[in-house]
C-alpha cells in the first residue's frame, strides 16, 4: 500500500466549473498535508497547506482535511485553462521525519 | 527572498561518467531533499539531509549519492551513468515541519 494514493486522471472540467481533487494516505500519524501544482516541464509549486481538520481557503483554492477519513482534498473554483497541471498531494510525519508524495492527478480545464 | 537555486538547468552526460549537481537552498532552510523525475512518473524520492547528516534515503542504488555542507548547501553525485539516470532532478528545500520549497530543477541527458 502506498503512503499517498492520488487517481491519476486525466479529470476534465469545463472552464468555470468547480474541480475536486482527491487524495487519500496511510498512516494516521501523518500531521502535515500539502498541495503543489506542476505544469509540464516546470518544478512542483506549493500552492496549498493545511494541518488540522477541515477548511483551508486561499482565493479560488479550499484544502480539506479529513483525517478520521484518512483524506485530503483540493477544490478549485471558477477553473480556469491556466489550472491545467498536475497536482501533487504530500503528506509529511514529523516524528519519523517522513515526507511523501502522491502520483498526482491531471487535471484539464477546457474553454 | 532568493528561491531554491539548482545547478545546472542542463547537462549532456556520456554513460559510465560520472555527475554531480549542486543545490542551494532557501536562507534558513535546512531540511533540503532531492528528487528523480522522469516522463510519466511520479516524484522518486533519493534522500533528505539535515543539519548536514542524511535522515532519510529511498531505493535508490549505491550510485547515487548526496551530501549537505555546514551552509546548508547539498550536493548529489552519480557516478557510472546509465542512460535510465536521464531525468529531471529536484533539490527542494523546508524549515523542517513545512512544505518544501523547489528548486527549477537539472535536466539531465544520459547519451
Amino acid at each position: 500500500q502506498k503512503e499517498v494514493e492520488q487517481n491519476s486522471g486525466p479529470l476534465s472540467v469545463p472552464e468555470g466549473a468547480i474541480a475536486s481533487l482527491n487524495c487519500t494516505y496511510s498512516d494516521r500519524g501523518s500531521q502535515s498535508f500539502f498541495w503543489y501544482r506542476q505544469y509540464s516541464g516546470k518544478s512542483p509549486e506549493l500552492i496549498m497547506s493545511i494541518y488540522s481538520n477541515g477548511d483551508q481557503e486561499d482565493g479560488r483554492f479550499t484544502a480539506q482535511l479529513n483525517k478520521a477519513s484518512q483524506y485530503v482534498s483540493l477544490l478549485i473554483r471558477d477553473s480556469q485553462p491556466s489550472d491545467s497541471a498536475t497536482y501533487l498531494c504530500a503528506v509529511a510525519q514529523y516524528n519519523f521525519n517522513k515526507f511523501y508524495f502522491g502520483s498526482g492527478t491531471k487535471l484539464n480545464v477546457k474553454p | 527572498k532568493a528561491g531554491v537555486t539548482q545547478t545546472p538547468r542542463y547537462l549532456i552526460k556520456t554513460r559510465g561518467q560520472q555527475v554531480t549537481l549542486s543545490c542551494s537552498p532557501i536562507s534558513g532552510h535546512r531540511s533540503v531533499s532531492w528528487y528523480q523525475q522522469t516522463p510519466g512518473q511520479g516524484l522518486q524520492f533519493l534522500f533528505e539531509y539535515f543539519s548536514e547528516t542524511q535522515r532519510n534515503k529511498g531505493n535508490f542504488p549505491g550510485r547515487f549519492s548526496g551530501r549537505q555542507f555546514s551552509n546548508s548547501r547539498s550536493e548529489m553525485n552519480v557516478s557510472t551513468l546509465e542512460l535510465g539516470d536521464s531525468a529531471l532532478y529536484l533539490c527542494a528545500s523546508s524549515l523542517d515541519k513545512d512544505g518544501y520549497t523547489f528548486g527549477s530543477g537539472t535536466r539531465l541527458t544520459v547519451v
